[in-house]
């Protein structure tokens, strides 16, 4: 079964600690991408990464931080420099600049709540 | 820069009545076009997309939608709702950089 995994479904820290959250696919695709979403703004680019052991930062970097070591795995980063992190993170994938229609697959997404 | 506006942030509809959703996008070229969808707590779902080609394009679960270069639209419609369509959905314009730029949703309820 081909797809993208989020891992927790639900994340809760304090504040001042770092969260990594994890995303995976088996869907041979090179690119990847994380997203913030919050009610009434839709979605956000906060990374990207067309191919493996390079990443771009999107919209709104501020705060997080990523890595590309492996094709399937991009685990984002939620550092104590965040300074709003409660919200939901969604990951997608698509085959990359290889092809050309830019569809985008998403993951079940991560609800973190920092408190 | 791409932009895309969604006029509506909730529309209303009842059971068996037809569905328009607008869209309307900024773009220079030829635009990649998507509409997803997402139902609470729950990632996003293609339901169709415009490359090239015919200008009205099917999707799943009885979608359509049709691209109108000259209004820069690509409005999503469905003939007859049902109540399982009630969510979330969200127009998207490929963007430079093989990226995505979205809307920010439309929440449609059903009434029965």
């Amino acid at each position: 079964d081909g797809g993208i995994t989020q891992s927790p479904k639900y994340l809760f820290r304090k504040e001042g600690q770092n969260v990594t959250l994890s995303c995976e696919q088996n869907l041979n695709h090179d690119a990847m991408y994380w997203y913030r979403q919050d009610p009434g703004q839709g979605l956000r680019l906060i990374y990207y990464s067309q191919i493996v052991n390079d990443f771009q930062k999107g919209d709104i970097a501020e705060g997080y931080s990523v890595s590309r070591e492996k094709k399937e795995s991009f685990p984002l980063t939620v550092t104590s420099a965040q300074k709003n992190p409660t919200a939901f993170y969604l990951c997608a994938s698509s085959p990359g600049l290889r092809d050309g229609s830019r569809e985008q697959y998403f993951g079940p997404g991560t609800r973190l709540t920092v408190t | 820069a791409q932009s895309v506006t969604q006029p509506d942030i909730h529309i209303t509809v009842s059971e068996g009545a037809s569905l328009e959703l607008r869209c309307n996008y900024s773009y220079g070229a030829t635009p990649y076009l998507f509409w997803y969808v997402q139902s609470p707590g729950q990632g996003l779902q293609l339901l169709l997309k415009y490359f090239s080609g015919d200008t009205l394009v099917q999707g799943i679960k009885g979608f359509e939608a049709e691209f109108k270069r000259s209004q820069s639209s690509f409005n999503l419609r469905k003939p007859s709702v049902h109540w399982s369509d009630a969510a979330e959905y969200f127009c998207a314009v490929g963007a430079d950089g093989n990226k995505l730029v979205f809307g920010a949703g439309t929440i449609l309820r059903v009434k029965s």
